[in-house]
């Protein structure tokens, strides 16, 4: 099936800092790439998504770049705050248009 | 309800015994899904409903793993003759987007399954 590849697995940042996770994808038919964070035994929720007819969202502090040609996208947050802690999986929907692809996740920490 | 409920939230069974995890979706999604999500890794995908049909069961792992919907609501994911590779945290996902528009999936809170 689809491959994604995410990296870095870990990230430690100051408080303020940028964090940015980069995530690239093997099937040129997707073109759905959401990005979900999941706090400690939670659930993930979608903080972002992008199609690939856009190469650029932004919404407050997160953004998310696409690369369609180089099949890459990344997730940019700026002004980091103790709470952005979490892990941060990428995705990209499958050649079915049905499922979404999960990256294997960045453990994000942010530090006060 | 207001979102996805799962249950159980944990279950713990010996190997070779017969599992069932229940998913409620949130009312009026037409999509439902299964993942699975080990220890470290993302969660991965399992199997596809639309309405009471399984559009897509590709990612079942073998034939000891079936899902149903028969009335295109609550799904029940079967696991026969569990082995101690099945432990995971169970995730069960729904979406008011249908056909081949992939958008935002609600997860629910999982179900952990240990086959000791």
């Amino acid at each position: 099936g689809e491959n994604v590849e995410q990296h870095p697995s870990t990230l430690s940042v100051q408080e303020g800092d940028s964090a940015v996770i980069k995530c690239t994808y093997s099937d040129s038919a997707s073109n759905y790439f959401p990005w979900y964070k999941q706090e400690l035994g939670k659930r993930p929720q979608l903080i972002i998504d992008i199609r690939s007819n856009v190469g650029e969202k932004k919404d407050q502090r997160i953004a998310v770049t696409l690369n369609k040609t180089a099949k890459h996208f990344s997730l940019h947050i700026t002004e980091t705050q103790p709470e952005d802690s979490a892990v941060y999986f990428c995705a990209a929907s499958s050649n079915s248009g049905y499922a979404l692809n999960f990256g294997k996740g960045t453990s994000l920490l942010v530090t006060p | 309800g207001a979102g996805v409920s799962q249950t159980p939230s944990n279950k713990v069974t010996e190997k070779g015994k017969y599992v069932e995890l229940r998913c409620d979706p949130i009312s009026g999604h037409t999509a439902l899904y299964w993942y699975r999500q080990s220890l470290g890794q993302g969660p991965e995908f399992l199997i596809y409903f639309q309405g009471t049909g399984a559009a897509d069961d590709s990612g079942l792992p073998n034939d000891r793993f079936f899902a149903v919907r028969p009335e295109g609501s609550v799904s029940t994911l079967k696991i026969q003759r569990t082995e101690r590779g099945d432990s995971a945290v169970y995730l069960c996902a729904s979406s008011p987007f249908a056909g081949t528009s992939a958008g935002e999936l609600f997860f629910g809170e999982g179900s952990r399954l240990t086959v000791l």
